[in-house]
């Protein structure tokens, strides 16, 4: 199967701590996106990469929120001094243009 | 804040029955995209319509646009317990070439067989 990966699936952290999650685009796919999705809502978008440059980013991605994908591959999203309002499913998709988007699994993070 | 809103926010429905579900968003759009989740999965794309498009079909799907309305519905028919899912329509920006996509809150649908 060579969809987009996302690890880990699931993230217990205590407030205070950093965490990182990694998503592996499909492989031709020169568009990478980050969403969060909090329990009851839609997909909320977080950030955006063509290749290995950041395009876009929302005005939910706060000063704790950095999002690398070096050599336009493989994609981090760390957040440091996780917050419990930081709990929510966070959704790694790629694209080969701005149509459709192919969705990894998704990290599952819990803010103790 | 989200673009699209669905409606209703639940169905419940039997097997073989037809599912409409209804989509309103807010600003002009390149296309509009309808997307499944099974619980607590990543999403699935399903179909895409764009702007100047009124109507499309896959399989058992049926999407209808009107712009002039800002909405858009998805027909599922003769739906299966397998079904069972939250869908979201999604809208990308009219003339961005950056590709986001707006989701809505969902509808949850439930087949029971």
């Amino acid at each position: 199967d060579t969809g987009v990966s996302q690890n880990p699936r699931h993230k217990i952290t205590k407030r205070g701590q950093n965490v990182t999650f990694r998503c592996d685009p499909i492989s031709e796919h020169n568009r990478l996106y980050w969403y969060r999705q909090t329990l009851g809502q839609g997909p909320e978008f977080l950030t955006y990469f063509q290749n290995e440059a950041q395009l876009e980013k929302s005005r939910l991605l706060s000063d704790r929120f950095s999002a690398e994908r070096p050599k336009g591959s493989f994609s981090t999203l760390e957040i440091q001094r996780t917050e419990q309002g930081d709990s929510a499913m966070y959704l790694c998709a790629s694209s080969p243009d701005f149509n459709e988007q192919y969705f990894g699994p998704g990290t599952r993070l819990t803010v103790t | 804040s989200q673009q699209g809103e669905e409606d209703p926010q639940a169905l419940s429905i039997q097997e073989g029955e037809n599912a409409t579900m209804n989509c309103s968003y807010k600003t002009s759009i390149n296309n509009l995209q309808w997307y499944r989740q099974n619980s607590g999965r990543g999403l699935v794309h399903l179909i895409l319509i764009r702007s100047n498009e009124r109507e499309k079909h896959s399989g058992r799907l049926r999407v209808t646009l009107d712009t002039s309305k800002k909405s858009s519905s998805l027909l599922i028919t003769a739906s299966r317990a397998a079904d069972t899912a939250s869908y979201f329509c999604a809208t990308g920006d009219r003339g961005s070439t950056l590709g986001r996509l707006y989701f809505g809150r969902g509808t949850q649908l439930t087949v029971w067989p």
